[in-house]
C-alpha cells in the first residue's frame, strides 16, 4: 500500500544550524512522483519541490536540496544556515501514476521545524 | 494571478446546519481535489474530480458531497456537520495527474 512516513515531528534548531527532513515512502508503482510543501504559521501550502521516480539527481536551490534515494526509498530535504523564517510545518507527498489516477497526493505526517534566533 | 480561493476562512457551525464551503480556480485545470488536516496526520483527501461532472470519492468522504458543475468551482458540502468534522480544509487544483498542486488558503471549520 501507499504511504509516506516522516518520522520526525518536530525538529527545534538554532539559526545557521543545517538541519535535515526525512521522507520515507512506500509503493508499488515504478513511475511516482515526489513533493515537499511547506506549511508557514499562517496556514497556507507553498509547493517546493516536484521529482520524478526516474530522477534520482539531487537537487539544489539556495538553501535548499533534495537528496532522492530509490534504493532506501527516501526523500531527504535540507536547509543550509537555517534561518527563524524556516520555521514551519514540512510535508513529504507522493503520488502515484498507474495505482491511482485520483490525482491524490498521499502526504506524511508532517514534520514542525522551529529554528530559533 | 494564478490562485485557487476557498470561502470562508474560518467558521464556527452548530451540528446539523448545513454549510457549504466554496472553492474556486482561475488556471483552467483538470483535476481539483478537498483534502482535511488533522494534526497527527497530515492531509487526507475526501473528494476529488477529474473533469466537470467526473467527481469521485477519495479516502475520507463519510458526512461530505461535491459537485463540478463548471471546471472552475468545487465545493464541499457539509449536509449535517458534526464534530468529528472540526478541521483545517484546503482545496487543491492541479493542471492533471500528478503535477504541481496549487492549493487555497483554508478553511478552518469548528462544529460545536
Amino acid at each position: 500500500a501507499q504511504k509516506v512516513t516522516q518520522a520526525q515531528t518536530e525538529i527545534s534548531v538554532v539559526e545557521k544550524e543545517d538541519v535535515t527532513l526525512d521522507c520515507v515512502y512506500e509503493t508499488r508503482d515504478t513511475t511516482y512522483y515526489l513533493f515537499w510543501y511547506k506549511q508557514p504559521p499562517s496556514g497556507e501550502l507553498v509547493f517546493l519541490i516536484r521529482r520524478n521516480s526516474f530522477d534520482e539527481q539531487n537537487e539544489i536551490s539556495g538553501r535548499y536540496s533534495w537528496n532522492f534515494q530509490k534504493s532506501t526509498s527516501s526523500f531527504n530535504f535540507t536547509i543550509t544556515a537555517s534561518q527563524v523564517v524556516d520555521s514551519a510545518v514540512y510535508f513529504c507527498a507522493l503520488s502515484e501514476v498507474y495505482s491511482s489516477n485520483t490525482g491524490k497526493l498521499i502526504f506524511g505526517q508532517g514534520t514542525t521545524l522551529q529554528v530559533k534566533p | 494571478e494564478a490562485q485557487v480561493t476557498q470561502n470562508p476562512r474560518y467558521l464556527i457551525t452548530v451540528t446539523g446546519k448545513k454549510l457549504t464551503v466554496t472553492c474556486s480556480q482561475n488556471m483552467n485545470h483538470e483535476y481539483m481535489s478537498w483534502y482535511r488536516q488533522d494534526p497527527g496526520l497530515g492531509l487526507r483527501q475526501i473528494y476529488y474530480s477529474m473533469n466537470v461532472e467526473v467527481t469521485d470519492k477519495g479516502d475520507v468522504p463519510e458526512g461530505y458531497k461535491v459537485s463540478r458543475k463548471e471546471k472552475r468551482n468545487f465545493p464541499l458540502i457539509l449536509e449535517s456537520p458534526s464534530p468529528n468534522q472540526t478541521s483545517l480544509y484546503f482545496c487543491a487544483s492541479s493542471l492533471r495527474q500528478a503535477t504541481e498542486a496549487f492549493f487555497g488558503q483554508g478553511t478552518r471549520l469548528t462544529v460545536v
